[in-house]
């Protein structure tokens, strides 16, 4: 099946300081690619649509100048979370869609702390 | 808006037996795909098994497979024989099926999930 790779697996970072969280696509090119964030003992849930050259549409309730999103490629998109606070503190996935077969792959998540 | 549902937060099951894990989900949506993913430990999101609603065959993956009944919008997992290995959280997602939303979405309405144990 088709890989996305999901950089870094876990980061610390000091509160106030912000995180690049990177999703590639590594053997097909994605349009889109969907944002989640998982609380523990929780599921899954959407934080925002990333679509290839354009502007990425924010769920309701997440702040779009905090959680910044680019997909700049048709193989990368990137999640920086800006400011960070210990609250941010939550295991993110990233998700892209291989438009050639409609189907979307996860990556491996990023679970990130802030101290 | 779409809607999953697990009513069972916890299963356990013997090892070799069998379990299913229930799962409804709401929609207006005529055709859509429903999937079971698998998550363990390592939070890595896994498939382990995909029915797209035009089909009325339930789909088989080996030990997994699925009743899927439309009408009552029911869609559950049933693992045979189960292994350690299962042991995981299980979460049921719809999806909408391309050129039923008008932008790129397609995204997944998970539900809940179930962390279902396997005893020795």
């Amino acid at each position: 099946g088709a890989v996305v790779s999901q950089h870094p697996s876990r980061v610390i970072c000091k509160s106030g300081t912000s995180v690049k969280i990177e999703c590639r696509s590594l053997d097909f090119q994605a349009t889109t690619m969907f944002w989640y964030r998982q609380f523990p003992k929780q599921s899954l849930m959407l934080m925002a649509t990333s679509n290839e050259g354009s502007k990425a549409t924010y769920e309701q309730g997440v702040e779009k100048d905090k959680f910044l999103i680019n997909h700049a490629s048709l193989t990368l998109s990137t999640l920086t979370v800006t400011s960070a606070h210990p609250e941010d503190s939550s295991f993110y996935i990233c998700s892209a869609r291989d438009r050639s077969i409609g189907e979307a792959f996860f990556g491996q998540g990023t679970r990130l702390t802030v101290v | 808006a779409q809607t999953v549902t697990q009513s069972q937060p916890e299963m356990s099951v013997q090892e070799a037996e069998t379990v299913t894990l229930s799962c409804t989900y709401d929609t207006s949506e005529s055709d859509y795909y429903l999937f079971w993913y698998k998550q363990p430990p390592s939070r890595q999101m896994i498939l382990v098994i995909r029915q797209e609603a035009y089909k009325q065959q339930n789909a088989t993956e080996n030990r997994f497979s699925v009743n899927f009944q439309k009408a009552a919008k029911s869609f559950s997992l049933k693992i045979s024989d189960s292994q350690l290995g299962d042991a995981a959280m299980y979460f049921c997602a719809y999806r909408s099926r391309e050129g039923y939303i008008d932008n790129y979405g397609q995204n997944f309405v998970f539900g809940p999930g179930t962390r279902l144990s396997v005893l020795p």
